[in-house]
């Protein structure tokens, strides 16, 4: 299975918004509501930001918002944050009954 | 509070088997949810390996499928990996997780490194 696609990097100044963009299929993407999005910080674990392309964990920040259209994913980052700066991960199920991550996306917050 | 912790060793020679449980505290495996194993190469994305269903139903990546078998001990609350055949290219930390239709649940990840 092919690895979602995602931009290498994204950038965005304090206060700004950014987005994210997942690319797959519709074997995966496309063919479920089944997308996650993951915060990455060095040296930790991922941490679940959105579920079922647009829920919210308890806990993560309504700045962080979730939507799909078609094959592609998108994550929107608003209220950008020095905090917000992570690697960012898109995950799908798909018809193999299998999951599969995006490659990432580095944010950097200018 | 859910909490999962990897354990193995993080050090494998080539050619021999990758071995790691993933200790589950704060929920029983038995009652629910898929639990999977996720690795992630030096400076790379993750990569999903692959996820046992509660019931024992297991789910490969097609990728790493001949090489893999992961089992759960429910009288433990564990559940394991083994990547057979390793090679330098299977050296990455390893994370195992809680998911249905995400991830919610990580491990810390466990180092391990392939080499002789």
């Amino acid at each position: 299975q092919s690895a979602l696609t995602q931009p290498a990097s994204v950038s965005g100044s304090p206060g700004q918004s950014i987005t994210i963009s997942c690319t797959g299929t519709s074997s995966d993407v496309g063919g479920y509501n089944y997308v996650s999005w993951y915060q990455q910080h060095p040296g930790k674990a991922p941490k679940l930001m959105i579920y079922d392309v647009s829920k919210r964990p308890s806990g993560v920040s309504n700045r962080f918002s979730g939507s799909k259209s078609g094959n592609t994913a998108s994550l929107t980052i608003s209220g950008l944050q020095a905090e917000d700066e992570a690697d960012y991960y898109c995950s799908s199920y798909t018809s193999s009954s299998t999951w599969v991550f995006g490659g990432g996306t580095k944010l950097t917050v200018l | 509070q859910v909490q999962l912790q990897e354990s193995g060793p993080g050090l494998v020679k080539p050619s021999e088997t990758l071995s790691l449980t993933c200790a589950v505290s704060g929920y029983s495996i038995s009652s629910g949810y898929y639990w999977g194993w996720i690795r992630q190469p030096p400076g790379k994305g993750l990569e999903w390996i692959g996820s046992i269903y509660h019931s024992g139903s297991t789910y490969y990546n097609p990728s790493l499928k001949s090489r893999v078998t992961i089992s759960v001990d429910t009288s433990k609350n564990q559940f394991s990996l083994k990547l057979s055949s390793v090679t330098a290219a299977d050296t990455a930390v390893y994370y195992c997780a809680r998911h249905h239709r995400g991830f919610d649940y990580w491990g810390q990840g466990t180092l391990v490194t392939v080499s002789s």
